[in-house]
């Protein structure tokens, strides 16, 4: 599965939209971009996922560039309870075994 | 409400004493995974089970066994032979198939051995 890189940390003001990029230059033509985030002390919730179209859903947008090397999460609107770890992993279609994640991005939504 | 369930969501324990967690989902998911994650760090599978009466280790399986009777539960046994066995475990549930990595995560239960 090709590698991910992340921002460590961001900030966004409640009310903003948050925009959480993800280069994944490596990715194969079969590789899905998937995004997880991470309350603290909770269970990981899945968000998001896309091959190359753009993909929206009631949580959030995903926008995939055409050479499908990068990608932004969008969070249109943030607010506090979306201060979270934020994942991004790149995977084949298919197959049960497991995710493996990196250490993401803390997206801090500030008053 | 459909859900995955830990218990119990904090759990300490001596060195050298086995201990089990809990896990259990009322999804229909065939798959189930069990996940560690240490401070500051991202997830490390330990095991996955994709059908009843069969697993298969993942990438630190090492001083934890598992075992699936029923499809609705996976406990994972910490071992005494876990070296470091301190950290938060997760549960999670997928269906098999194109949409495996949509997985559901239970709360998780932070076991501490001192």
């Amino acid at each position: 599965d090709a590698k991910t890189t992340q921002p460590p940390s961001m900030d966004c003001a409640e009310g903003r939209a948050a925009n959480l990029p993800c280069n994944h230059s490596t990715i194969s033509g079969n590789e899905y971009v998937y995004w997880y985030r991470q309350i603290h002390s909770q269970g990981p919730q899945y968000i998001i996922h896309g091959l190359k179209n753009n993909e929206t859903n009631e949580m959030a947008s995903l926008i995939i560039t055409e050479d499908r090397k990068s990608s932004t999460l969008i969070l249109p609107h943030a607010t506090l309870r979306d201060t979270a770890v934020y994942y991004c992993i790149v995977l084949s279609g298919g197959g049960a075994d497991g995710l493996t994640f990196g250490k993401g991005t803390h997206l801090i939504i500030q008053p | 409400d459909g859900g995955i369930t830990q218990s119990p969501k904090y759990l300490f324990r001596k060195e050298g004493q086995n201990v089990t967690l809990s896990c259990e989902q009322n999804l229909n998911h065939d798959a189930m995974y069990w996940y560690r994650q240490d401070p500051g760090q991202g997830l490390r599978l330990i095991y996955y089970s994709q059908i009843v009466n069969d697993f298969q280790k993942g990438d630190i399986a090492e001083g934890y066994s598992v075992s699936r009777e029923k499809k609705e539960s996976f406990p994972l046994t910490v071992t005494s032979a876990q070296k470091n066995p301190t950290a938060f475990y997760l549960c999670a549930s997928s269906i098999v198939g194109r949409s495996s990595y949509e997985q559901y995560f239970g709360p998780g239960t932070r076991l501490t051995v001192t």
